[in-house]
């Protein structure tokens, strides 16, 4: 089964700083997809970035890069010059897709507290 | 605006009783996900249909049931509804399953509570 951890049940970070959440994983495949999405306070889920498991170089998008570690199943998300609009909820998700039949396995998610 | 739309928003109902949740998914977007998220158990991914048909289950118990129709809306129907039924429901929905490096786009929910 795959499972989804992120061990930060919170964090918090000063306005204009940087933080990495911690994601990590289990599975026994070796082509899959990972993702962060974030969930503000209006519970909308929003896509911030995704990682395709075969490609080692590391996504990045504006603010938003991960740390990809396949070896290690580790899939952290670094926010850089965080700004208070990026307060939330950030899940992190495992797709894998065998025989037309996926699904998005979440973790519990990291509630990110940003302060002025 | 996702693209992807939920209705209602909001449904406050009573423990024994049925309701619908209805999903359009975004244009194109042949797969449809519902998802449950409550406080303690996070988000749980409960079924998938692709182009009309069931793909995968997943914690869906027995009083749920759900369905995609031709034109790709998709129905996620709760019965004997039970106070732990109480939850924010999510539709998504993907451009085909296979697709593998998009993710999925949301719908911004349904919340049921059941009193």
């Amino acid at each position: 089964a795959q499972t989804v951890t992120q061990s930060q049940p919170e964090m918090s970070v000063q306005e204009a700083e940087t933080v990495t959440l911690s994601c990590t994983y289990d599975t026994s495949e070796s082509d899959y997809y990972l993702f962060w999405y974030k969930q503000p306070p209006s519970r909308q889920m929003i896509l911030v970035i995704r990682q395709e498991a075969y490609k080692q170089q590391n996504a990045t998008e504006n603010r938003f890069s991960v740390n990809f570690q396949k070896a290690a199943k580790s899939f952290s998300l670094k926010i850089s010059d965080s700004q208070l609009g990026d307060a939330a909820m950030y899940f992190c998700a495992y797709r894998r897709v065998q025989g037309g039949s996926e699904k998005l396995v979440f973790g519990k998610g990291t509630k990110l507290t940003v302060n002025p | 605006d996702s693209g992807v739309t939920q209705t209602p928003k909001h449904l406050i109902t009573a423990t024994g009783q049925r309701v619908t949740l209805r999903c359009s998914p975004r244009s194109g977007d042949l797969s449809v996900y519902w998802y449950q998220q409550s406080l303690d158990q996070g988000l749980q991914f409960l079924i998938q249909y692709y182009n009309g048909e069931e793909r995968a289950k997943g914690n869906i118990l027995e009083r749920f049931s759900a369905q995609q129709f031709p034109d790709l809306h998709s129905e996620l129907n709760l019965s004997s509804l039970e106070l732990g039924d109480s939850a924010l429901y999510f539709c998504a929905s993907s451009v085909v399953a296979g697709a593998l490096g998009y993710g999925y786009t949301f719908g911004s929910g349904t919340r049921l509570t059941v009193v």
